[in-house]
């Protein structure tokens, strides 16, 4: 089995609705991140959480949510989606005291 | 504003070919260097990393730090088709916090 899991892999939705993206991991990680990425753009980071009770916004949080529901669960919630939120969104975990992540597959938004 | 520059790209090599990689930085206080692998439409991968000046070799990669010209670099030798991806520079931050990526090179190797 995958050691980060998101799911779903693909999403279509329309603009206004409620979506959650979810990330699940297995490598018994402290560190959980949500990105973007956009061509042209890069990765960009949205939220990040070093434990079940820790919260940090990133670089473009504004539109976005999360939920760390335990160590290995961490959620991204788009309340009210717009079409520039298209984009691929990507989970990482991480050790603690270090920057290194590890990615998963990845999940396919688009907003019509 | 952290900034992370990579030439764009496609940077075009041989097969068995070396291919170098650039990526300049503007957060003085980044300790942590990252590259990842990104194959079109998959997830980054880590390939490498490095914490101190100089040079560090795995396999056929050899990244190399440079701090006072805040310059990081990535060289693969005897590049392969397979090598053909994006290749992203991610400096950490220097609370050990969080990674600002660049946008990557696209790197094309031809049989």
């Amino acid at each position: 089995d995958a050691d980060v899991t998101q799911t779903p892999r693909n999403r279509i939705t329309k603009t206004g609705k409620r979506i959650m993206l979810e990330c699940s991991q297995t490598k018994g990680h402290d560190r959980m991140y949500w990105y973007r990425q956009d061509p042209g753009l890069g990765l960009r980071l949205i939220y990040y959480s070093f434990d079940v009770k820790d919260i940090n916004k990133g670089e473009i949080s504004d539109g976005y949510s999360v939920s760390r529901q335990a160590q290995a669960k961490f959620s991204l919630s788009l309340e009210s989606a717009i079409p520039n939120q298209t984009a691929l969104y990507f989970c990482a975990t991480g050790p603690p005291s270090s920057n290194e992540q590890f990615f998963g597959p990845g999940t396919r938004l688009t907003v019509l | 504003q952290k900034e992370v520059e990579q030439n764009s790209g496609p940077l075009s090599v041989p097969e068995g070919a070396i291919a170098s990689l650039n990526c300049t930085y503007s957060d003085r206080g980044s300790q942590s260097f990252f590259w990842y692998r990104q194959y079109s439409g998959k997830s980054p991968e880590l390939i490498m990393f490095i914490y101190s000046n100089g040079d560090k070799e795995d396999g056929r990669f050899t990244a190399q730090l440079n701090k006072a010209s805040q310059y990081v670099s990535l060289l693969i030798r005897d590049s392969q088709p397979s090598d053909s991806a994006t290749y992203l520079c991610a400096p950490g931050d220097s609370g050990y916090s969080t990674l600002t990526f660049g946008k990557g090179t696209m790197l094309l190797v031809s049989p």
